[in-house]
């Protein structure tokens, strides 16, 4: 069974930047898995921030970008802001007909 | 605008079935394929299952298949997840989501909550 492992948590000052990052332990992640990315606050659905590895969402603020960094995919909040504190989940597509979200990072800005 | 509004959820007992809806508006499920992921309490995200915008593909996650199952009504305009068999690990918020056309999801809904307990 494949598993898509992100970092449990970040943590950011106001302004900072950081970087997430999405994991296949059974290989390397390419924009074959078109990776996507969401963002969900507690006791909300998620919203779409990117997808297709770097294509963002109508609405979301251009200090998120994805990218593909060495073998994993990955998103980052240049001049993060308190309102970012949130979870923030990657999915891949392994193929074919399957679909995997990654477990999750949890960041705080403070 | 483009909106999805889950219904059916509720509590059941272990080997139950139960059928949840998606209502879809501001867009035509003739054209898109559909997501369900789920979430269990204090859990991550999980994809439960995909159907093809001509509704002829169906594919699922491996807990679930074999007794979960996706339809839609074009004249309705509604989404279903049939699920039977249902276990404990099936508690979750289940949401739809419509396909964005690259192996994601872009909208949406609020979701329903799905309980399986005796």
């Amino acid at each position: 069974q494949t598993v898509v492992t992100q970092e449990p948590s970040f943590s950011v000052s106001p302004g900072g930047t950081v970087t997430f990052t999405c994991a296949l332990t059974s290989g390397s992640v390419s924009t074959s898995n078109r990776p996507s990315w969401f963002q969900q606050t507690p006791g909300q659905p998620p919203r779409t921030l990117i997808y297709s590895t770097r294509t963002r969402s109508s609405g979301v603020p251009d200090r998120f970008s994805g990218n593909i960094l060495g073998n994993r995919a990955a998103l980052t909040i240049t001049g993060a802001q308190t309102e970012d504190e949130c979870d923030y989940y990657c999915l891949l597509y392994v193929g074919p007909g399957n679909w995997v979200f990654g477990g999750g990072t949890r960041l705080t800005v403070l | 605008q483009v909106q999805l509004v889950e219904s059916g959820g509720g509590l059941v007992q272990p080997g139950g079935s139960l059928r949840l809806s998606c209502r879809a508006s501001g867009f035509s499920l003739y054209s898109h394929g559909m997501y369900w992921v789920r979430q269990a309490p204090g859990k991550g995200l999980e994809w439960v299952s995909h159907l093809s915008s001509d509704g002829r593909k169906e594919d699922h996650g491996i807990s679930v298949k074999g007794r979960f199952t996706v339809s839609k009504d074009i004249s309705k305009n509604t989404f279903y997840l049939q699920m039977n068999g249902l276990r404990g690990e099936d508690t979750a918020v289940y949401y739809c989501a419509k396909d964005g056309g690259d192996y994601f999801m872009d909208i949406w809904g609020q979701g329903t909550t799905v309980t399986v307990s005796s």
